[in-house]
C-alpha cells in the first residue's frame, strides 16, 4: 500500500496570500488529520476529519479551514498568510475513528512566507 | 486529554546505555496511549498503542508500559543505538479527544 502523500512539499508564499496543501491518505483510510509543527512549539492539533465531516478542531484562527472529499483525500486552506504561519504541515491518516487506531503520517509541506 | 507532560525533555545516553522516559496524563477519561517516533528528517511513525492499565508492549529493544490509574506511561529502550537517537512522542486518548500531542523527549545517543 501506498503511504500518505502530501502535495507540494515546498513552498513559499508572501503575506497575504492564501495557500492550500492536499493529502492523499492511505487507501481504505477513512480519517485524516492535520498539524502543524513549528520550532519549541511541538505538533499543534488543527484539524481532524472523517467521512468528509470535521471531527474535531484545534485552537487555530478562523484562517486556517480544511475539507475531505469523498475518495478521503483532504486539503487544508490558509488564509491571509502571516509570517508566523511559516512552518511543517502535517498530515496524518489512520483506518477508523476509534481512539486506539495509530497515525500514519506523510512526509510534511514545509511552508515559507515570506 | 489535553494535558500532556512528558519528561525529561532532552535526555543525552551513551552508546549501549539503556534509558527511560515518561508521559503523564490526566487519568480520567482514558481510552488509549500512543507512542510515536520521530527521528530527524522522516515523519512521525507509531511505537505502540495501549488502551489497559498495566499493559506493556515490547518492539525490538524498545518498550513501554501504561498506568491508567495515576496516568503515566513509560517508554524503555535497551542498549541505546546511534538510530534510536529521536524525539519520542505521547498522545494520551479520551473519547472524541482532539489529537493533543505531548512536547516530546529529545533522545542523542552519544557514541
Amino acid at each position: 500500500k501506498a503511504g500518505v502523500t502530501q502535495t507540494p512539499r515546498y513552498l513559499i508564499k508572501t503575506r497575504g496570500q492564501q495557500v492550500t496543501l492536499s493529502c492523499s491518505p492511505i487507501s481504505g483510510h477513512r480519517s485524516v488529520s492535520w498539524y502543524q509543527q513549528t520550532p519549541g512549539q511541538g505538533l499543534q492539533f488543527l484539524f481532524e476529519y472523517f467521512s468528509e465531516t470535521q471531527r474535531n478542531k484545534g485552537n487555530f484562527p478562523g484562517r486556517f479551514s480544511g475539507r475531505q472529499f469523498s475518495n478521503s483525500r483532504s486539503e487544508m486552506n490558509v488564509s491571509t498568510l502571516e509570517l508566523g504561519d511559516s512552518a511543517l504541515y502535517l498530515c496524518a491518516s489512520r483506518e477508523g475513528a476509534s481512539d486506539n487506531s495509530p497515525l500514519h503520517f506523510g512526509n510534511g509541506t514545509r511552508l515559507t512566507v515570506t | 486529554i489535553l494535558n500532556v507532560e512528558q519528561s525529561p525533555q532532552s535526555l543525552h545516553v551513551q552508546e549501549g546505555d539503556s534509558t527511560n522516559f515518561t508521559c503523564s496524563f490526566p487519568s480520567s477519561n482514558f481510552y488509549a496511549l500512543h507512542w510515536y517516533r520521530w527521528e530527524t528528517a522522516k515523519s512521525p511513525e507509531a511505537l505502540f498503542v495501549m488502551t489497559l492499565n498495566g499493559d506493556e508492549k515490547k518492539k525490538g529493544r524498545i518498550s513501554a508500559t501504561l498506568n491508567t490509574k495515576e496516568g503515566y506511561s513509560y517508554l524503555y529502550i535497551k542498549g541505546s543505538q546511534p538510530e534510536d537517537s529521536a524525539t519520542y512522542l505521547c498522545v494520551p486518548r479520551g473519547p472524541g479527544d482532539k489529537i493533543i500531542f505531548g512536547k516530546g523527549t529529545r533522545l542523542h545517543i552519544l557514541p
